[in-house]
């Protein structure tokens, strides 16, 4: 069985730019949740969306935003990217009702 | 307070020695916990979950103590391949979906 795969692994942006990364989650998971992670730091929180709706934000700005789609993958879309958006961030599939999270590889993102 | 404290370590040790960590946590209305493991630039995977009476999975023991708010991970006769960032996670209240992670201390197993 596929795990949750991340497209693309690698991006690189420029200041101002919008960015658009997609997740696909593990087959019959119906959540998915988005983390960042800046390195040295824990996965930070961003979105989670279970059924399509949005069950919980982090504290990120509202350049952030995601979506969920009906074949349960998902987007997350940051506008007017700036140079403290490069991180890796993280897809996970699973985590509602206290389940167990599973990642997928992640998307390195640069902004320059 | 940081809502899940991890010493960031780097914890250096021989191989086959027995290292501990701790993990706080902030709500004590959180109900899940677990272990996960990252190597350098890969993503997160779930090394086990944190039962309340304690578990163990091989040369990994988790526990749980509710009291102080902590949890910990034993790992016993340390691999090489056990070098890596030990993350602890905790689930927030019921309703809020949000799963916390600490930073993540690091080991380093010595051969």
């Amino acid at each position: 069985d596929a795990g949750v795969t991340q497209s693309p692994t690698h991006l690189i942006k420029t200041r101002g730019q919008h960015v658009t990364l997609r997740c696909s989650p593990i087959s019959g998971h119906k959540s998915v949740s988005w983390y960042q992670q800046v390195l040295g730091q824990g996965p930070q929180f961003i979105f989670q969306y279970y059924e399509k709706e949005e069950r919980g934000r982090g504290n990120f700005p509202d350049r952030f935003s995601a979506r969920q789609f009906p074949n349960y993958s998902s987007e997350l879309n940051v506008n007017a990217l700036l140079l403290g958006d490069s991180a890796l961030y993280l897809c996970a599939s699973g985590g509602t009702d206290n389940e167990k999270l599973f990642f997928g590889s992640g998307t390195q993102l640069s902004v320059l | 307070r940081k809502e899940v404290e991890q010493d960031p370590g780097p914890f250096n040790v021989p191989e086959g020695a027995t290292v501990a960590f701790n993990c706080t946590y902030s709500n004590s209305a959180s109900q899940s916990f677990f272990w996960y493991r990252q190597d350098c630039r890969k993503e997160p995977k779930l090394l086990m979950s944190v039962y309340s009476s304690g578990n163990e999975d091989g040369r990994f023991t988790a526990q749980l103590n509710r009291a102080s708010q902590y949890i910990s991970l034993l790992i016993r006769d340390s691999k090489l391949s056990d070098s890596a960032t030990y993350l602890c996670v905790v689930n927030m209240p019921p309703g809020t979906y949000k799963y916390i992670f600490g930073t993540g201390t690091r080991l380093k197993v010595l051969a």
